[in-house]
């Protein structure tokens, strides 16, 4: 079931932060963050498993509720190449040893000087 | 490495012919999924392989569509016959391990771009 995600666009000057929600109605194993630039392919960012961790790098980090099957995605003191759209990915917890990633519909972010 | 293979990156063919896609993973990577890109409907993943056996195929639009992975190494993803609204961007990725103790990380190709007019 796909992921929803919020807002659906955002535009930020150049040193503001951003939240990027993401959210599913279903438990799950783990959330994906990619970072897609326009005519490229989707660049992986972060992965939060199960067990409610709290991942980063740079000026970008993540947390992850498991019990509420919600994701968000910080960015803080943004800059010019934080722009592109932001997917999360979502990996359900299913009744097999297979699962797959299913992709939510992406949130533009520009980032203006 | 170099990476996902993907070829062709750009395809331009008309309504009714076949389409062939190809897909090249990075060696040692046991997950090779196909997604297709639209405006509209955004990244939807059409099929997955897991040690070149497809897990879950539930995502393929319709019997026209067709995807196989004869070896670890490759994988073809095929329309026939193509109709303009199959019209996308179609992404190969590969992933060593979706639950491993790594990073479940899935690495995307380039891009195959299809125009079916």
């Amino acid at each position: 079931q796909q992921p929803v995600q919020s807002p659906q666009a955002v535009i930020l000057r150049e040193g503001e932060d951003a939240v990027i929600n993401c959210s599913s109605s279903k438990a799950l194993y783990s959330v994906h963050w990619y970072r897609q630039k326009h005519g490229e392919a989707p660049v992986f960012l972060m992965i939060l498993l199960k067990g409610g961790e709290q991942k980063g790098h740079d000026k970008i980090s993540a947390s992850f509720n498991e019990k509420k099957q919600q994701s968000s995605l910080y960015l803080t003191a943004s800059q010019l190449s934080y722009s592109g759209t932001y997917f999360c990915g979502t990996e359900e917890i299913g009744e097999t040893s297979y699962d797959k990633v299913i992709f939510g519909p992406g949130t533009s972010l520009s980032v203006i000087p | 490495d170099a990476g996902v293979i993907q070829s062709p990156r750009h395809e331009v063919t008309e309504m009714g012919q076949e389409v062939t896609l190809r897909c090249k993973p990075i060696s040692g990577h046991d997950y090779l999924f196909w997604y297709r890109q639209t405006m509209m409907r955004g990244l939807e993943l059409l099929i997955y392989f897991n040690n070149n056996v497809p897990i879950d195929d539930s995502g393929m639009p319709e019997d026209r569509f067709s995807a196989k992975m004869p070896n670890a190494s490759f994988s073809t993803l095929k329309i026939q016959p193509s109709e303009p609204r199959d019209s996308a961007v179609y992404f190969c990725a590969s992933s060593p391990d979706l639950r491993g103790a790594n990073t479940g990380e899935l690495f995307f190709g380039e891009g195959s771009r299809l125009t079916v007019l």
